[in-house]
């Protein structure tokens, strides 16, 4: 069945480090790939996007991969701060005519001082 | 600009009883899709609408509907509410250019509790 996988555990990371998170995806072929930030008791927030034939796009301290051989994207977070601490979305659309986005469940990132 | 508004922004109901959600989406918008958010499940698309009309739909029984006004508002109604229907209701708005690079605007959400 059709599948995306993020790290259901919650990450931590100290203050500083680079922060790494991974989304799996199976039985798609997407051609973009999105990454969105959620607060508590808000709504997703839109990152970043990145294209099927793009390897890698940056914004600031971000960093988006994509590997659709592996079929796996990473967000990386360099310099981390206690502010980055959120859970983090991917979504694909699913490749077909109807535009439609299929989201991961998230990972839970928490940044210590 | 104002961003998306939901409300309301919490809601308890019991079981059987039914409920609408109101989204105001950001100005100039054109579309409106719906998100039922569970811990442990992500996102699950329930509808899109585009200039009144509804142009995708997840896979969730009739109970869910939606609709949208000519002012690009979006209601969603859920009747016969059983225990699962217990989430958050997320609202999002885009341009609606109808493909993944429309960028969506999300509202803080309602959170239903079904009793």
């Amino acid at each position: 069945s059709q599948k995306i996988e993020q790290n259901s555990e919650a990450l931590n990371i100290q203050e500083g480090k680079t922060a790494t998170l991974t989304c799996n995806y199976t039985n798609y072929s997407p051609a973009y790939l999105q990454w969105y930030r959620q607060d508590p008791g808000r709504g997703p927030v839109f990152l970043l996007l990145i294209r099927e034939n793009e390897k890698e796009k940056r914004k600031e301290r971000l960093k988006v991969t994509f590997d659709t051989t592996l079929k796996q994207s990473l967000f990386h977070i360099t310099a981390s701060q206690p502010a980055d601490s959120a859970t983090y979305l991917c979504a694909l659309d699913i490749g077909d005519s109807n535009y439609q986005l299929i989201w991961g469940a998230g990972t839970k990132l928490i940044i210590k001082p | 600009k104002a961003g998306v508004t939901q409300t309301p922004r919490y809601l308890i109901k019991t079981r059987g009883q039914q409920v609408t959600l109101s989204c105001s989406p950001i100005s100039g918008h054109r579309s409106v899709s719906w998100y039922q958010q569970t811990p442990g499940q992500g996102l699950q698309f329930l509808f899109e609408y585009f200039s009144e009309t509804q142009r995708n739909k997840g896979n969730f029984p009739g109970r869910f509907s939606g609709r949208q006004f000519s002012n690009s508002r979006s209601e969603m109604n859920v009747s016969t509410l059983e225990l699962g229907d217990s989430a958050l209701y997320l609202c999002a708005s885009s341009a609606g250019q109808g493909h993944s690079l429309d960028t969506q605007y999300f509202g803080p959400g309602t959170r239903l509790t079904v009793l």
